[in-house]
C-alpha cells in the first residue's frame, strides 16, 4: 500500500526555469509533510517541511504547496540551479506515529 | 550529513553470516529511526528508538532482524543469517524535539555474496 506516490520517476528543466515535483498521498491522517533532497551514496538531506495546517511554505528558492482537498503538494524550485540535481523524495508523518512514510523519488536533472 | 555517523559504508557478508550496523545520532538527539532502501525504490521503515526503548518496530521482519539503542553508545542494527535479500542501502535518522525534522546519515550499503 503506497500511501505517499511521487508519479514522475524523472524530471529534466533548463537552468534559471521553474523546476516542479509532485507528490500525492491517500492517507488523509498525515500532519506534517517533507523534502528531502538525496545525492548519490549520500544520505537523505532535509530541505522543506509544511504542516497539514498550511497551504504554503517558502524558503529561499523552495517554496513548498499543500492542497489538503485533493491530497497533493508540491515542490517548486525557482530558479533551477546544476547543483539542484538530485533525486527528491516527498515524506509524511503523522503526529502520534513519527516515522516517515516516503515516496519513491523524483530524478531532477538540471541542464545548462 | 548533519552529524549522524554510520559505519561502515560498506558492508559486504556472506550468506548466513551476521552484520552490525552503527549509527550515532547527532550530539543531544535520543530519537533514532532505521530505514532500508531497495534499488530504484523509496525508503522503507524498519524501527524506532529511544534511549533504551524500542518505540515502533512495525518495519521490521519478524525473524533476524533486531535493533537496540543503549544508553551509551551507538545504536545497532543487527541481522542474522543473511540472505541476498537483505542486501540494500540501510539509514539511520536522528532528531530532536517532536516534530523537527530527521536528520539521516549516509548510510551502509550491505552486499551479500
Amino acid at each position: 500500500d503506497q500511501q505517499v506516490k511521487q508519479n514522475s520517476p524523472s524530471l529534466s528543466v533548463q537552468e534559471g526555469r521553474i523546476s516542479i515535483l509532485n507528490c500525492d498521498y491517500t492517507n488523509s491522517m498525515f500532519d506534517y509533510f517533507l523534502w528531502y533532497k538525496k545525492y548519490p551514496a549520500e544520505g537523505p538531506t532535509f530541505l522543506i517541511s509544511i504542516s497539514s495546517i498550511k497551504d504554503k511554505n517558502e524558503d529561499g528558492r523552495f517554496t513548498v504547496f499543500l492542497n489538503k482537498s485533493a491530497k497533493h503538494l508540491s515542490l517548486h524550485i525557482v530558479p533551477s540551479q546544476p547543483g539542484d540535481s538530485a533525486v527528491y523524495f516527498c515524506a509524511a508523518f503523522t503526529g502520534t506515529a513519527s516515522k516517515l512514510t516516503f515516496g519513491t523519488g523524483t530524478r531532477l536533472q538540471v541542464t545548462l | 550529513n548533519a552529524g549522524v555517523m554510520q559505519n561502515p559504508r560498506h558492508l559486504v557478508r556472506r550468506r548466513g553470516q551476521e552484520a552490525r550496523l552503527r549509527c550515532s545520532p547527532v550530539k543531544g538527539h535520543s530519537h533514532v529511526y532505521w530505514y532500508r532502501q531497495l534499488p530504484e525504490e523509496g525508503l522503507k521503515f524498519m524501527v524506532y528508538l529511544q534511549k533504551e526503548n524500542i518505540i515502533d518496530e512495525s518495519g521490521m521482519p519478524k525473524e533476524r532482524f533486531s535493533a537496540e539503542f543503549p544508553k551509551e553508545g551507538p545504536s545497532i542494527l543487527r541481522i542474522q543469517q543473511v540472505v541476498r535479500g537483505d542486501s540494500a542501502a540501510y539509514f539511520c535518522a536522528s532528531r530532536g524535539q517532536s516534530n523537527q525534522p530527521q536528520h539521516f546519515g549516509d548510510g551502509t550499503r550491505l552486499s551479500i555474496l
